[in-house]
C-alpha cells in the first residue's frame, strides 16, 4: 500500500479558508466511504476531526468540513484560527482491515 | 474520560526485540478493536496493525508481518506489540488507537501520546 498524498504545507491568514487535499487510488479513497481527517499538534495526541468522509464527531467545530471526489478527500477549514496551526492527516480504509495514511500537512495560520 | 497510555519504548540494536503496552480505561476495552500506528522522524503516520475486541482476529501491515505481533488481554485492559528482528527503518513514535467494534466502523476515535523504539547499535 502506498501513501495517500497531501500536499506538504497549506497556509492561510486568520479568517480565511484553507483546503487541504488527499489523492489515493481506486484501491482505497476511490472506493470506500471511510476517509477520516486526523489534527496533530506538536508532542500531542493525533485527534479525530472528520470520518467517513464528511462526518464531525460531537465537540469538533463546524469549520472543518469534509468533502470527497473520486480518488481525492478534501479537509476544509474556515474562519481559520490560530489554534488550528497543526498538521492534518487523512487516512482511508483499504480493505481487508487494512488502512493508508497521507503524508501530512503542515498548516501553518500566518 | 478516556485513556490510553503507550509503554516499553526505548533504545534497541538492529535486530533485537522489545514489547510495547498500552493501557485503557475510561471505556469498555473489550468493545472496541485496538490499533497500533506509527510515525517515523519526519514521516506521516502509517497503519501497522490491528487486533478485533476478543483479540480472535489480527492484521498487520506487509512491512511488519511476520516480525510483529499484536495481542490484548481484556482482563487487565492491556494492548501489547511484540517486535522482533527490529530494524532501523522500524524508528518511530508508535501510538495506539482505538475504534469502535462495529460493522462500518473504520475511523479511530482516540489515540494514545506514543511511545519511542529507536532502532540503533
Amino acid at each position: 500500500q502506498s501513501a495517500l498524498t497531501q500536499p506538504r504545507s497549506v497556509s492561510g491568514s486568520p479568517g480565511q479558508s484553507v483546503t487541504i487535499s488527499c489523492t489515493g487510488t481506486s484501491s482505497d479513497v476511490g472506493t470506500y466511504e471511510y476517509v477520516s481527517w486526523y489534527q496533530k499538534h506538536p508532542g500531542k495526541a493525533p485527534k479525530l476531526m472528520i470520518y467517513d468522509v464528511s462526518q464531525r464527531p460531537s465537540g469538533v467545530p463546524d469549520r472543518f468540513s469534509g468533502s470527497k471526489s473520486g480518488n481525492t478527500a478534501s479537509l476544509t477549514i474556515s474562519g481559520l484560527q490560530a489554534e488550528d496551526e497543526a498538521d492534518y492527516y487523512c487516512c482511508s480504509y483499504a480493505g481487508s482491515y487494512t488502512w493508508v495514511f497521507g503524508g501530512g500537512t503542515k498548516l501553518t495560520v500566518l | 474520560e478516556v485513556q490510553l497510555l503507550e509503554s516499553g519504548g526505548g533504545l534497541v540494536q538492529p535486530g533485537g526485540s522489545l514489547r510495547l503496552s498500552c493501557v485503557a480505561s475510561g471505556f469498555t476495552f473489550s468493545n472496541y478493536a485496538m490499533n497500533w500506528v506509527r510515525q517515523a522522524p519526519g514521516k506521516g503516520l502509517e497503519w501497522v496493525s490491528t487486533i478485533s475486541g476478543s483479540g480472535g482476529s489480527t492484521y498487520y501491515a506487509d512491512s511488519v508481518k511476520g516480525r510483529f505481533t499484536i495481542s490484548r488481554d481484556n482482563s487487565k485492559n492491556t494492548l501489547y506489540l511484540q517486535m522482533i528482528s527490529l530494524r532501523a527503518d522500524d524508528t518511530a513514535a508508535y501510538y495506539c488507537a482505538k475504534r469502535r467494534a462495529a460493522a462500518g466502523v473504520y475511523h479511530f476515535d482516540y489515540w494514545g501520546l506514543g511511545t519511542l523504539v529507536t532502532v540503533s547499535s
